[in-house]
C-alpha cells in the first residue's frame, strides 16, 4: 500500500474562506501531483512538482497555488474558494525515472457552500 | 488530438462471467499505458504499466494487454470485490509531464 496521506478527507467551507488541502508522502518520490475529479469523469491535472521548490501548473485551469519546499509535502491552497470549486482533489506522487506510475492519497473531497 | 477513450462506461456480470474493458488511445508515441482501480470516495490504486505493443501482465483474475491502438482489461471468473471503477492512462513519449486519464469503466459484480 502507498505511503501518501491527505488531510483532511472531507471539508466543507463557506465561500471566500481561504484553504489549504495537505498532501504527504514517505516514499521519497520526486514528482508529485494534484488532479481535480468530479463524479464519473477523467481526473484532471492542475499542478505539479518535479521536487524541491520546482512547481507547474497543469492542463486544467486553476485558481490554486501551490509549494514545495519539502521533498514529502506538496500542499495546495485556494485563497478564496468559490461553489466551482466543489470537487474531488487526489494528490499523487511517483519516481522521477521516466514511467511515472503514481501513487494515490485518499482524497480530499471539497464541498464550498 | 492525443486522446483515452474507455468502454463500456459501466459493465454488469455476474460472478464467475468473464470480460474484458477496452482502452483505445492516440497519441504521438507511446511511453507507457497504465491501469489503475479506483474504489467509490477513494483513490486510484496502481494495477500495471505496459510499455510495448504485445506485452501482457497478470495479477490475479486481472491480465492486461497492449497493442499498439488500445489495451485490454480482462477479468476472469470475477468475485464482487472486483468492483470499482477502472482507470486507463497514458503517458506520451517526450511530454514526460503529460499522462492522460480516460473516464473509466464501472465494473459492477453481481454476486
Amino acid at each position: 500500500e502507498a505511503d501518501i496521506y491527505q488531510t483532511p478527507r472531507y471539508l466543507v467551507i463557506g465561500t471566500g474562506k481561504k484553504i489549504t488541502l495537505e498532501c504527504s508522502q514517505t516514499m521519497g518520490h520526486d514528482k508529485m501531483y494534484w488532479y481535480q475529479q468530479d463524479p464519473g469523469m477523467e481526473l484532471h491535472l492542475i499542478h505539479y512538482s518535479y521536487g524541491v521548490n520546482s512547481t507547474e501548473k497543469g492542463d486544467l485551469s486553476s485558481e490554486s497555488t501551490v509549494s514545495r519546499i519539502r521533498t514529502e509535502h506538496f500542499p495546495l491552497t485556494l485563497e478564496s474558494a468559490r461553489p466551482s470549486h466543489t470537487s474531488q482533489y487526489l494528490c499523487a506522487s511517483s519516481d522521477h525515472q521516466g514511467i511515472y506510475e503514481q501513487y494515490f492519497g485518499p482524497g480530499t473531497r471539497l464541498t464550498v457552500t | 488530438e492525443d486522446q483515452v477513450t474507455q468502454s463500456p462506461e459501466a459493465l454488469r456480470l455476474q460472478e464467475g462471467e468473464s470480460s474484458s474493458l477496452n482502452c483505445s488511445y492516440t497519441v504521438s508515441g507511446l511511453r507507457g499505458l497504465f491501469w489503475y482501480r479506483q474504489d467509490p470516495g477513494k483513490g486510484p490504486e496502481f494495477l500495471f504499466t505496459l510499455y510495448s505493443a504485445g506485452e501482457e501482465k497478470e495479477k490475479e483474475r486481472l491480465k492486461a494487454t497492449l497493442t499498439k491502438k488500445e489495451s485490454f482489461l480482462h477479468i476472469t471468473a470475477p468475485k464482487p470485490e472486483d468492483s470499482a471503477t477502472y482507470l486507463c492512462a497514458v503517458q506520451e513519449r517526450n511530454r514526460d509531464d503529460k499522462i492522460i486519464f480516460g473516464k473509466g469503466t464501472r465494473l459492477h459484480i453481481l454476486p
